[in-house]
């Protein structure tokens, strides 16, 4: 069955680095997600992705986030220099366009910042 | 704005005890979609079920069932004969249709332990 893979699944980095967490959606889908997940809280939306463009961002996702389909496979978030509270699982997902369908979620990465 | 609402943040029963999970939403739109997720320990989500605010019938598969009611804005969650598997956390939220994407809303979780 087709999956969306994130990697890595765990990344530690040090407050001020720029972090890329990459996602491979499932390859007929064309909407992506990535949401948040600060450790015992809910799951937070921070964007949605169509057609190369964001559709749909949350006050999450201030200047230092940014998104890219850089290929036709990889969905990447890059933070561009991390804080102690972006520590977090990141999950990415995907859709297909019939709204119908449900969003497949990939297993998350768990971001750490130290 | 929509909302939903998970007024149980732990439960803990016996194995094989039947236990129903709250879930109420709030929204103004009149199509929507509610989900429920499990989240086992090891962290990833895992899709369980997904209503159209159109089909209030009550769905069943297995020991797992459904109740949605628009009256009253509920989607509530049963697990019958529950087992050490089931303990995880579990999830409903909402969909916002947003040019055909899926923003889904969740609500906070219910940590729900069996105990053997």
């Amino acid at each position: 069955e087709p999956e969306v893979t994130q990697t890595p699944s765990h990344q530690v980095t040090q407050m001020g680095q720029e972090v890329i967490l990459r996602c491979v959606p499932i390859s007929n889908h064309l909407y992506f997600y990535w949401y948040r997940q600060i450790l015992g809280q809910k799951v937070e939306f921070l964007v949605s992705f169509y057609n190369n463009e964001i559709s749909e961002k949350s006050e999450i996702f201030d200047d230092q986030f940014s998104v890219e389909r850089p290929d036709g496979s990889n969905f990447t978030l890059k933070i561009r220099s991390t804080k102690l509270e972006d520590s977090a699982m990141y999950f990415c997902a995907s859709s297909r366009e019939d709204p119908n369908t449900e969003a497949f979620f990939g297993q998350g990465t768990r971001l750490t910042v130290v | 704005a929509q909302k939903v609402t998970q007024a149980q943040t732990e439960i803990s029963v016996v194995e094989k005890e039947d236990v129903t999970l709250d879930c109420v939403y709030e929204t103004r739109d009149t199509t929507y979609y509610l989900f429920w997720y499990k989240q086992p320990p090891s962290g990833e989500l895992v899709f369980l079920i997904r209503r159209n605010s159109f089909d209030e019938q009550n769905e069943i598969s297995g020991r797992y069932s459904w109740n949605f009611q628009k009256s009253t804005s509920s989607f509530n969650f049963t697990i019958t004969a529950s087992q050490v598997v089931d303990s995880a956390v579990y999830f409903c939220a909402l969909s916002d249709l947003i040019q055909g994407a899926q923003k889904l809303v969740f609500g906070q979780g219910t940590r729900l332990t069996i105990n053997p």
